[in-house]
């Protein structure tokens, strides 16, 4: 157990519609990143937050934002959902700066 | 921009073989070095890491790897696979002072047969 916990653990939407995948961090940890994970595929870093303000995008377009919270919790926000946003979407927590992240086990997001 | 590629995507093992997964990257810096599983249905898990020091690391489970700089490789190997093994293999790195922003491998897919 990681102690970063992720709700829901799966999740169908419609496309075109939009979701929010939400994110507890582990305990004492400030920073938070969210990642895809296609199918057959690694990890993709989307952003990462630190003291409620992005700190970092990967290459995903601006339909995928976030939130974070003064408690450290995050939400990841998906905007007119398309059939290729379909994945498991990962969050992992951290100290800021610190090299060690800690995952959580995922949303699975189906967009038919 | 930093990438990472693994070389095997599939690999199967009778228990008892040992093990080697190739992990190469690409990164103008200094990196830190990643190694993660995710057994089925479970959440990835750090096997080991390297920041830096002696370049040959251990983790958890009897697995270790070795830090080559020269050239830019990260390969995981444990001498004596368990059939718990079975798992999802990735390898991962960031820019030292990179934080949380990992780039990964397209990962291993490890099937260890009784």
């Amino acid at each position: 157990e990681t102690g970063v916990t992720q709700s829901p653990t799966h999740l169908i939407k419609t496309r075109g519609q939009q979701v929010t995948l939400r994110c507890s961090s582990q305990s004492g940890h400030n920073t938070v990143s969210w990642y895809q994970q296609a199918l057959g595929q690694g990890p993709q870093f989307i952003f990462q937050y630190y003291r409620e303000e992005e700190n970092g995008r990967g290459n995903f377009p601006p339909r995928f934002s976030g939130l974070q919270f003064p408690n450290y919790s995050s939400e990841l926000n998906v905007n007119a959902l398309e059939l290729d946003d379909s994945a498991l979407y990962l969050c992992a927590s951290s100290f800021y700066g610190g090299a060690l992240a800690f995952f959580g086990q995922g949303t699975r997001l189906t967009v038919v | 921009a930093q990438s990472v590629s693994q070389h095997n995507h599939h690999v199967i093992l009778s228990e008892a073989a040992s093990l080697e997964l190739g992990c190469n990257y690409s990164y103008g810096g200094t990196v830190n070095l990643f190694w993660y599983v995710q057994y089925p249905g479970q959440h990835l898990q750090l096997l080991l890491k390297y920041f830096s020091g002696d370049p040959l690391v251990k983790g958890i489970k009897g697995f270790e790897a070795e830090f080559i700089k020269s050239k830019f490789s990260f390969n995981l190997r444990k001498p004596s696979v368990q059939w718990s093994d079975t798992a999802e293999y990735f390898c991962a790195v960031n820019g030292a002072g990179g934080g949380n922003k990992l780039t990964f491998g397209t990962g291993t897919q490890l099937k260890v047969e009784l």
